[in-house]
């Protein structure tokens, strides 16, 4: 099973600041691996797919790179309903689909 | 506009069963995969099951196998999981998705989502 782990667990950023986002791979996965965006009370929300590939309808604030082990999601000029949990999700070896824990944006 | 509702969640003893259904619109449902992931209260996201298109590949987590039983009516648009044997821990939210490109169970994102459906086990 692939390990997905993301850091940090929490992250406090101002609005109108950049946050970025890590997640890392137990094993190589290529560039299969997505981003999702979890409000309270809401289902996850696809935002990035094949790691860099933004979603229908996704700002271009969101913008996601790496491959491999290492990828990370960064969300510039953070505005206020970007604070949610993320999570990210590999699809290169399954069973099974794996996601990682989430991290919390949080507003600063 | 793609919609996916579930149904079907409630309170169950434990050993006890429920079926949750998953409603699809605005999209070819025989055209792509489905998946179920699920999600303990407080906790992160955890895959359950996944079907193909036409229902003759399935795919289970180790933690449901043999308990919980993906299917899809693909003549009436509507994803199923039959849950037997239900343990505390699997009290969750239910959600439904739809595979982004993939007919088959393969390597593929879930690009939709439904809003979930709430599955209590307890005494």
């Amino acid at each position: 099973e692939v390990v997905m782990t993301q850091s940090p667990v929490t992250l406090s950023v101002s609005p109108g600041e950049r946050a970025t986002l890590s997640c890392r791979a137990s094993q190589p996965i290529s560039s299969n691996l997505a981003w999702y965006q979890q409000k309270p009370g809401q289902a996850p929300r696809l935002l990035i797919y094949d790691a860099s590939t933004r979603a229908t309808g996704i700002s271009a604030r969101f913008s996601g790179r790496g491959s491999g082990t290492e990828f990370a999601l960064t969300i510039s000029s953070l505005q206020s309903e970007d604070f949610a949990i993320y999570y990210c999700q590999q699809y290169n070896y399954w069973p099974p689909y794996t996601f990682g824990q989430g991290t919390r944006l949080e507003i600063k | 506009d793609v919609q996916l509702l579930e149904s079907g969640g409630g309170f169950v003893q434990p050993g006890g069963s429920l079926r949750l259904s998953c409603a699809a619109a605005g999209f070819t449902f025989s055209s792509f995969a489905m998946t179920w992931v699920r999600q303990a209260p407080g906790k992160g996201l955890e895959w359950v099951a996944s079907i193909s298109g036409n229902g003759g590949e399935t795919q289970y987590a180790d933690s449901v196998k043999g308990r919980l039983t993906i299917s899809r009516d693909n003549s009436k648009n509507t994803l199923h999981l039959q849950m037997n044997s239900l343990r505390a821990e699997d009290t969750a939210v239910y959600y439904c998705a739809k595979y982004g490109i993939v007919v088959g169970v393969g390597s593929d994102h879930f690009d939709y989502w439904g809003q979930g459906t709430l599955v209590t086990v307890s005494s």
